[in-house]
């Protein structure tokens, strides 16, 4: 079955530390996503990856780090920059340069920093 | 500056009857519109979308309208059913960088 995976569904972390959250997708997309979501907010863009070996900020990138070295992954580092990390991290892919933007979600991460 | 607004965050309807959510948008520069449902915990699905070369597209259930020159789009649910309560969120897109724009989402609740 074609899908995205991320891992773990649940990531406990203590304060100053960095994590990685892992994200793989066999749909042989080229475009990757990860997005943030908080209680009573919209997904919000932290980098997407149009290509391997490239990746933009998106509106939220402060204290996130990402790699793309591969097409079918795309792992998000939460530094201990980042001020409020606990979320529901969610990652997505595509197809560009198509005429649309659907993008396929894969299950989340809630990241909780103690 | 948020471009993609729901106003109402939640919605309640009677199972059987029509659910309608609603979305605004301010940058002229989209020109595809997504809908999104999503169940706690766990990640968005593709609905319905629309191209701005449309005012209307249908899927069973669901039409989405699409008004350009008052720059909002809507979501018609018909009928609604318990399984439809969830958070639906409205994307936009335009330009060359593919990206999607969201809105906060609406929680719809259909009662039995």
């Amino acid at each position: 079955d074609g899908g995205i995976t991320q891992s773990p569904k649940y990531l406990f972390r203590k304060e100053g530390q960095n994590v990685t959250l892992s994200c793989e997708q066999n749909l042989n997309h080229d475009a990757m996503y990860w997005y943030r979501q908080d209680p009573g907010q919209g997904l919000r863009l932290i980098y997407y990856s149009q290509i391997v070996n490239d990746f933009q900020k998106g509106d939220i990138a402060e204290g996130y780090s990402v790699s793309r070295e591969k097409k079918e992954s795309f792992p998000l580092t939460v530094t201990s920059a980042q001020k409020n990390p606990t979320a529901f991290y969610l990652c997505a892919s595509s197809i560009p340069g198509t005429s649309y933007n659907e993008q396929f979600f894969g299950p989340g991460t809630r990241l909780t920093v103690l | 500056d948020q471009q993609v607004k729901q106003n109402s965050p939640s919605l309640s309807v009677q199972e059987g009857r029509i659910s309608i959510l609603n979305c605004d948008y301010t940058n002229s520069m989209f020109d595809y519109f997504l809908w999104y449902k999503k169940y706690p915990a766990e990640g968005p699905t593709f609905l319905i979308s629309i191209s701005s070369i449309k005012d209307k597209n249908e899927d069973g259930r669901f039409t989405v309208f699409l008004n350009k020159s008052a720059k909002h789009l809507s979501l018609h649910i018909v009928p609604s059913q318990p399984g439809d309560s969830a958070v639906y969120f409205c994307a936009a897109s335009g330009g060359s960088n593919y990206k999607l724009t969201f809105g906060k989402g609406t929680l719809l609740t259909v009662n039995p």
